[in-house]
């Protein structure tokens, strides 16, 4: 079955620093990927996306991600975090047209003062 | 406006009842999902409507039934509550479905159900 891995389930950065959350895919055909974020008793929102354009692709609030394929990897990052950056993250892939979105577990990431 | 909206957002109930969850979207979309969200976070598809057609049915017990009276809603009805049915209801919605491409999903605020 095609899956998405969220490789840690916590991360802790302090504020100011930079953020890396990582999410490996298993490979098959080519994928369309998502990140999601989930504010402690909030819905979800979209982060950014990929389907198949520029491999590198920059969200909302100062995030990015970057597609590659050799890797099977689409890891999230921001250069510099802020308090509310606090939250929990989740990767999302969906392998074609008509397929549904599959989650990771998700990465609840922590920020520091 | 709320893109995606969801009543109630708690729902406390005994075991054995029968519960409701109503969704709508105000982004003239054509499809509608449900999703479950459990204790340890993990977010799983229930069902996908498409222009008020039934699209994805993933294994869920038949307690659950969906029913989309036209696109803008989605509701999720619920007979005789388990405790294991405790969690978080999402309902998300997609511009469309298919058409060679795959469209990002806009999520509700969530439902909490709480079955004692």
């Amino acid at each position: 079955a095609q899956s998405v891995t969220q490789l840690d389930s916590h991360v802790s950065v302090s504020e100011g620093t930079p953020v890396l959350l990582r999410c490996n895919y298993s490979s098959s055909y080519s994928p369309s990927l998502f990140w999601y974020v989930q504010h402690p008793n909030k819905g979800l929102q979209l982060l950014l996306k990929y389907t198949s354009a520029a491999t590198l692709v920059k969200g909302i609030n100062g995030f990015e991600a970057e597609f590659k394929k050799s890797e099977t990897s689409f890891h999230l990052t921001k250069p510099s975090a802020h308090m509310s950056d606090a939250a929990e993250y989740f990767c999302v892939v969906s392998y074609g047209s008509g397929d549904k979105l599959t989650f990771g577990t998700g990465t609840r990431l922590a920020v520091r003062p | 406006d709320t893109a995606v909206s969801q009543t109630p957002k708690y729902l406390v109930t005994q075991m054995g009842n029968d519960k409701s969850i109503k969704c709508e979207q105000n982004l003239g979309h054509d499809t509608m999902y449900w999703y479950k969200q459990d204790s340890k976070k993990f977010l799983k598809i229930m069902f996908s409507y498409n222009n008020k057609e039934l699209i994805i049915n993933e294994t869920v017990p038949n307690r659950f039934s969906p029913k989309s009276p036209d696109k803008a809603h989605l509701n999720l009805h619920i007979n005789s509550l388990e405790l294991g049915d405790s969690a978080v209801y999402f309902c998300a919605s997609s511009q469309d479905w298919g058409q060679g491409y795959t469209y990002e999903q806009y999520f509700g605020p969530g439902t909490r159900l709480t079955v004692t």
